[in-house]
C-alpha cells in the first residue's frame, strides 16, 4: 500500500514563527502536492512538484513556499506564520507525470494552529 | 476552466435508506472524475474514478456514480446507507489542461442517523 506521512498530526505555533510541515511518500511517486482544507472550501493547491527540486504554484501560494530535495520528500514551509494560516495541511502524491487520471494518495493531515 | 460543484453541504439520511450525493463538473476537455471520502481526523481516500470507459463506476464500500455528459454530473450513490458510512465526501475533476491539477469540490458531510 501507499503509504504518505506527515510529520505532525498536530501544530500550534506562534505569529511570525517559521514552520516546516513536511511530507514523506514510500512508493516513488513523481508528483506531490500541498493542500490546505477550510470548511466549506475543500481543498485549494498550496504547491505542487512533479519532480525533483521541480516546484510549480498552485492557487494560494501567498505566504508558503516549498522544497523537493529527495523524490520522497516535499516540505511545506510557512516562513513567517499568521493567524489566517490556521488550518488542515493535507499532503499528497501521486504516480506519473504526463496523465491527470491518476488517483491522489493522501497524507492524515496536519492540524496547524497559529496563535 | 475547470470546476466542480457539490449540491448541499451536509445531506442526512436514515440507516438503510438511499445515499445520493450530488456533483456537477464543468470542463472544457474530456474529464477524469473522481470522489473520496474523509473519514474524522484522516485524510483523503479514493472511492471511485471515471477515466471514459464505462460511464457506470463501482467504487469501495458499495459505492458507485454514473458519468453523465449531457448532464455534467457524475453523481454518487449507495443503496442503503451504513452508519460508518458517516464522513465527509468529495467530488473532483482533472483533465489534459493544467496537466494533473486536480480541482476539488466544497465537499458535503453526510450523517447516517439510526
Amino acid at each position: 500500500d501507499v503509504k504518505v506521512t506527515q510529520s505532525s498530526r498536530y501544530l500550534v505555533k506562534r505569529t511570525g514563527e517559521k514552520v516546516f510541515l513536511e511530507c514523506v511518500q514510500d512508493m516513488d511517486h513523481e508528483n506531490m502536492f500541498w493542500y490546505r482544507q477550510d470548511p466549506g472550501l475543500g481543498l485549494r493547491l498550496i504547491y505542487f512538484s512533479y519532480d525533483v527540486k521541480m516546484k510549480e504554484k498552485g492557487d494560494i501560494p501567498e505566504g508558503y513556499s516549498v522544497s523537493r530535495e529527495k523524490k520522497e520528500r516535499f516540505s511545506l514551509i510557512l516562513e513567517s506564520a499568521s493567524t489566517n494560516q490556521t488550518s488542515m495541511y493535507l499532503c499528497a502524491s501521486s504516480p506519473s507525470e504526463w496523465t491527470s487520471s491518476n488517483e491522489q494518495f493522501f497524507g492524515p493531515g496536519t492540524r496547524l494552529t497559529v496563535l | 476552466a475547470q470546476s466542480v460543484t457539490q449540491l448541499g453541504s451536509h445531506v442526512s439520511v436514515s440507516e438503510g435508506a438511499l445515499v445520493l450525493l450530488r456533483c456537477n463538473y464543468s470542463s472544457s476537455v474530456p474529464p477524469y472524475l473522481f470522489w473520496y471520502v474523509q473519514y474524522p481526523n484522516q485524510g483523503l481516500q479514493l472511492l471511485l474514478k471515471y477515466t471514459s470507459a464505462a460511464t457506470l463506476v463501482k467504487g469501495i464500500n458499495g459505492f458507485e456514480a454514473e458519468f453523465k455528459k449531457s448532464e455534467t454530473s457524475f453523481h454518487l450513490t449507495k443503496p442503503s446507507a451504513h452508519m460508518s458510512d458517516a464522513a465527509e465526501y468529495f467530488c473532483a475533476v482533472s483533465g489534459n489542461t493544467g496537466g494533473f491539477k486536480t480541482i476539488f469540490g466544497a465537499g458535503t458531510r453526510l450523517f447516517v442517523k439510526a
